[in-house]
C-alpha cells in the first residue's frame, strides 16, 4: 500500500490565523485524495475529494472559502485552513485512494487546535 | 453522512477473549471495508469483503457479509492487548464506485492484559 505522511503532526493557533497542513504521499502517485475531520470519540467525516489539477469537490456543508483545498502534484495536497476560529480544533486526516483498488491509505493526522 | 451504524459502541474484553463487532450499512454495495485507529492516529485498512464473498479471513480476523440484512461483523479472536483501538466499518459512498468511501460511528476495543 501507499505511505501517507502529513505534517505537521500537530499545530496550535490563535483565533483568526490560518494554518495550512500537508498531506504527502510518498511512494504513490495519487491523483486523487481525500480530506476528513475527526471530532473526539467520533467517527470521520469527509470534508471534500482533492484531484491533482483540478478543483475539489466538497461534501455538503463544508465551506470551501474556509477550507482551501490544493492538490498541485502527485505527492502534494494541501488542506489550509483560513481565519481559524475555536471550532475548527479538530483531527484532520488525509487518504490516498488507492490505483485500481477500493481501499484508502490514511496519513497519521494532523491535531489542531485553536485558541 | 453517516451511512454504517456499529455496535457496541465500546466492547471491553481480557486478553484471550474473542471481539466480536457489528455494522449497518443503507444502501447497496458492492464491498465492504474495515478498517483500524489507534488512539490519536490515522486509519488502517485491515480487511475488503465484496458483495458476493460472505466470509473473509485474515489472520485473526474474519469478517461476515450479509447483504440481505445490508450488515457485517467483525470477529477478532484470541485478542490481545495491542488490538486495543478504535474499528471502523466503510462502504462506498456512491454504493458501488472508487472512491469516496462513508464510515459507520465505529467500535472502541479495549483488550485488558
Amino acid at each position: 500500500g501507499a505511505v501517507v505522511s502529513q505534517h505537521p503532526s500537530w499545530v496550535i493557533c490563535k483565533s483568526g490565523t490560518s494554518v495550512k497542513i500537508e498531506c504527502r504521499s510518498l511512494d504513490f502517485q495519487a491523483t486523487t485524495m481525500f480530506w476528513y475531520r475527526q471530532f473526539p470519540k467520533q467517527s470521520l467525516m469527509l470534508m471534500a475529494t482533492s484531484n491533482e489539477g483540478s478543483k475539489a469537490t466538497y461534501e455538503q456543508g463544508v465551506e470551501k472559502d474556509k477550507f482551501l483545498i490544493n492538490h498541485a502534484s502527485l505527492t502534494l495536497s494541501t488542506l489550509t485552513v483560513t481565519s481559524a476560529h475555536p471550532e475548527d480544533s479538530s483531527f484532520y486526516i488525509c487518504s490516498v485512494q488507492g490505483k485500481f483498488t477500493y481501499e484508502q491509505y490514511f496519513g497519521p493526522g494532523t491535531r489542531l487546535t485553536v485558541t | 453522512s453517516q451511512q454504517g451504524e456499529e455496535d457496541p459502541q465500546a466492547l471491553s474484553i481480557q486478553e484471550g477473549e474473542n471481539a466480536t463487532m457489528n455494522c449497518s450499512y443503507k444502501t447497496s454495495i458492492n464491498n465492504l471495508q474495515w478498517y483500524r485507529q489507534n488512539s490519536g492516529r490515522g486509519l488502517v485498512h485491515l480487511i475488503l469483503i465484496r458483495s458476493n464473498e460472505r466470509e473473509k479471513h485474515s489472520g485473526r480476523l474474519r469478517v461476515t457479509l450479509d447483504t440481505s440484512k445490508k450488515s457485517s461483523s467483525l470477529l477478532i479472536t484470541a485478542s490481545r492487548a495491542a488490538d486495543t483501538a478504535s474499528y471502523f466499518c466503510a462502504t462506498p459512498a456512491g454504493g458501488t464506485s472508487y472512491g469516496k468511501l462513508t464510515f459507520g460511528q465505529g467500535t472502541i476495543l479495549t483488550v485488558h492484559p
